[in-house]
């Protein structure tokens, strides 16, 4: 099947780290890409291919991937980071997309 | 500046039909890939369906496999999605969002429109 598992929430203070995991069967042999989607708006890419940042996006956004669980980490959180974040994997060996179960993220 | 507008949006009674349009300006909207991505209510983002640049290839979600059609018209640099035998579940904002890369695979969505509503519904 194809699942990625996020967890449903984080909770991070102002200033200080958020890890945002996306699990899936060998996710680390697949390419992942982050979105970030604040109320009422569209998806805005914040990492693309695994650890790669679109123009635009700080620095504070970056991404890892490894063995079964991608990471999405957020540094020196700000209040504007707030919002709700979802993976996404294209599987070639079935020709579909598959988005994670997504994360909210609350600033304290 | 690149933009994507979504329209065809609305009620529709469960068993009917729907015809999604996107159109597309400020990028060569012919060679890349294009996909649809809907979002129930207060739910998470679902991938529907991709289309390639040259419309020879397309791939669909499970649930709407057999009853959406994705397709594109590259004079008219616009993506449409038919849908047929709505259901209840397929009530949802819809995107279109674009494919990062004109490398024939397929890959992160760079750009996303602000989506139109289905609500299929008696």
């Amino acid at each position: 099947s194809y699942v990625l598992t996020q967890p449903p929430s984080v909770s991070v203070a102002p200033g200080q780290t958020a890890r945002i995991s996306c699990g899936g069967n060998n996710i680390g042999s697949k390419s992942v890409h982050w979105y970030q989607q604040k109320p009422g708006q569209a998806p805005v890419l914040v990492v693309y291919d695994d650890d790669d940042r679109p123009s635009g996006i700080p620095e504070r956004f970056s991404g890892s991937n490894s063995g079964n669980t991608a990471t999405l980490t957020i540094s020196r959180v700000e209040a504007g980071d707030e919002a709700d974040y979802y993976c996404l994997v294209w599987y070639p060996s079935s020709d579909r997309y598959v988005f994670g179960t997504g994360t909210e993220v609350t600033v304290l | 500046e690149v933009q994507l507008l979504e329209s065809g949006g609305g009620l529709v009674q469960p068993g009917g039909s729907l015809r999604l349009s996107c159109a597309a300006s400020g990028f060569s909207f012919s060679i890349y890939a294009m996909n649809w991505v809907r979002q129930s209510p207060g739910k998470g983002l679902e991938w529907v369906s991709v289309i390639s640049g040259s419309s020879g290839s397309t791939y669909y979600a499970d649930s709407v496999k057999g009853r959406f059609t994705i397709s594109r018209d590259n004079s008219k640099n616009t993506l449409y999605l038919q849908m047929r035998s709505l259901r209840a579940e397929d009530t949802a904002l819809y995107y279109c969002a674009k494919d990062s890369w004109s490398s024939g695979s397929y890959n992160a969505f760079d750009i996303w429109g602000q989506g139109t509503v289905v609500i299929v519904s008696s």
